[in-house]
């Protein structure tokens, strides 16, 4: 059982708010993910970390930013939310040892509506 | 590079009848190959994965087999249920950090 977590889960906010989505593993994994999804949609990587103080940006252009200062924690912050970011965020973690055989654990996502 | 294919959805199906959904890769190297599920309201989770040409992954009565040959590991159960109804991820694993996801199928399994 996955232990990823994800807060808050459903997050509606005004236009120009600045906002952070929460994201912690116990699990010591080394990567983590941020993915934004439109429900049922296809899943677009837009942050990704391969350990404390690693970041990167995905395939995905956003104007999130993310850091990684505790192993078991990344959250994604938007620094002033538009109605262009309402959308589902997932966070994931794997294990780099597993090497290509590598599972992605999912949290539940958070949803965001900005009004 | 590297890509996953999957068929379009939705697929509607009537509780007991017979589940594919079709998944072709194209990758460099010996890639793992994975298909996750997503309930309503939920994240992802693993549902099986293969790791090796010809091996088969198996959860919850879902079968699906890596075959080289043909580029493709097709996701299948005999019998779905109602509680099958879900969005179907195949994903493929190259290698470095990334997953590659297909777009996503959505099953509608009817009473």
């Amino acid at each position: 059982e996955a232990d990823i977590y994800q807060t808050p889960r459903y997050l509606v906010i005004g236009t120009g708010k600045k906002i952070t989505l929460e994201c912690s593993q116990t699990m010591g994994h080394d990567k983590m993910y941020w993915y934004q999804q439109d429900p049922g949609m296809e899943l677009h990587l837009i942050h990704y970390s391969y350990g404390v103080n690693s970041t990167e940006k995905g395939d995905l252009s956003s104007e999130s930013t993310v850091s990684r200062i505790r192993t078991e924690h990344f959250p994604l912050t938007l620094e002033s939310a538009r109605p262009s970011h309402t959308s589902q965020y997932l966070c994931a973690s794997s294990d780099r040892n597993e090497g290509q055989r590598e599972t992605q654990y999912f949290g539940p996502g958070t949803r965001l509506l900005v009004l | 590079g590297n890509s996953v294919t999957q068929m379009e959805g939705p697929v509607t199906l009537s509780e007991e009848a017979f589940l594919t959904i079709n998944c072709t890769y194209t990758a460099t190297g010996y890639p793992s190959l994975f298909w996750y599920v997503q309930y309503p309201g939920e994240g992802l989770q693993l549902l099986l994965k293969a790791t090796k040409a010809d091996d088969k992954g198996s959860n919850k009565g879902f079968e699906a087999t890596y075959r080289k040959e043909t580029t493709s590991f097709h996701l299948e159960k005999g019998s779905v249920q109602v509680s099958d109804s879900a969005v179907y991820f195949c994903a493929l694993g190259a290698g470095g950090f990334k997953t590659i996801f297909g777009a996503g199928t959505r099953l509608f399994v009817k009473a």
